[in-house]
């Protein structure tokens, strides 16, 4: 089945800094990837939709300068948080869809931020 | 009103219950719909994907969606402890739309 790697699955960084989330497709070619923001015993919240070649589509009210996307290739997009503060920790999950029906939809693991 | 609604629970059961999840939702124009299960700092791992009315069945896993009634269900029989995780229903009506999520249910199966 489709299988979704995303990394680090957690990373600890300091304050003001930058950290860059991998999200790969490692069986199929992702035409669109989905970045999440979870919050302890919450739902997903999706921060932003990302088509190869093209800019990413924000939701409303998240800061497209603080995360930035970029999906170069079809089967990596990355997340960089920029300027981290502790504010930004959280659970952040991909998720990659391809062009193969049902194994649309797959996720990452996820990665913990964790701002100190 | 959400576009999906969940329980959020949480639901505890003894080991071997019937587990029965469910989901209600507004939009009439979503036409898939997903069960998926995430254990505590996991990604979610899908279970189920359900395109038309009616049941569907993997193993200890029922998924049913009543289009009619805009509601979906997720039935697991003889629930394990290893079924502990929050269960999100997720759906969207198609092409490369984004999914829509419930709240997730956290179930705990003790034994």
């Amino acid at each position: 089945g489709a299988v979704v790697s995303q990394h680090p699955s957690w990373v600890i960084c300091k304050s003001g800094t930058s950290v860059k989330i991998e999200c790969r497709s490692l069986d199929f070619q992702a035409t669109t990837m989905f970045w999440y923001r979870q919050f302890p015993k919450q739902s997903l919240m999706l921060m932003a939709t990302s088509n190869e070649g093209s800019k990413a589509t924000y939701e409303q009210g998240v800061e497209k300068d603080k995360f930035l996307i970029n999906h170069a290739s079809l089967t990596l997009s990355t997340l960089t948080v920029t300027s981290a503060h502790p504010e930004d920790s959280s659970f952040y999950i991909c998720s990659a869809r391809g062009d193969r029906g049902r194994d649309g939809y797959t996720f990452g693991s996820g990665t913990r931020l964790t701002v100190v | 009103q959400k576009e999906v609604e969940q329980d959020p629970g949480p639901l505890s059961v003894p080991e071997g219950a019937i587990v029965s999840l469910n989901c209600t939702y507004s939009n009439s124009a979503f036409q898939y719909f997903m069960w998926y299960r995430q254990y505590s700092r996991k990604g979610p791992e899908l279970l189920m994907y359900t395109y038309s009315s009616g049941n569907k069945e993997d193993g200890r896993f029922t998924a049913q969606v009543d289009k009619s009634s805009k509601y979906i269900s997720l039935f697991i029989r003889d629930s394990q402890p290893s079924d502990s995780a929050t269960y999100l229903c997720a759906m969207y009506p198609g092409g490369y739309n984004k999914l829509i999520f419930g709240a997730g249910t956290r179930l705990a199966v003790h034994p």
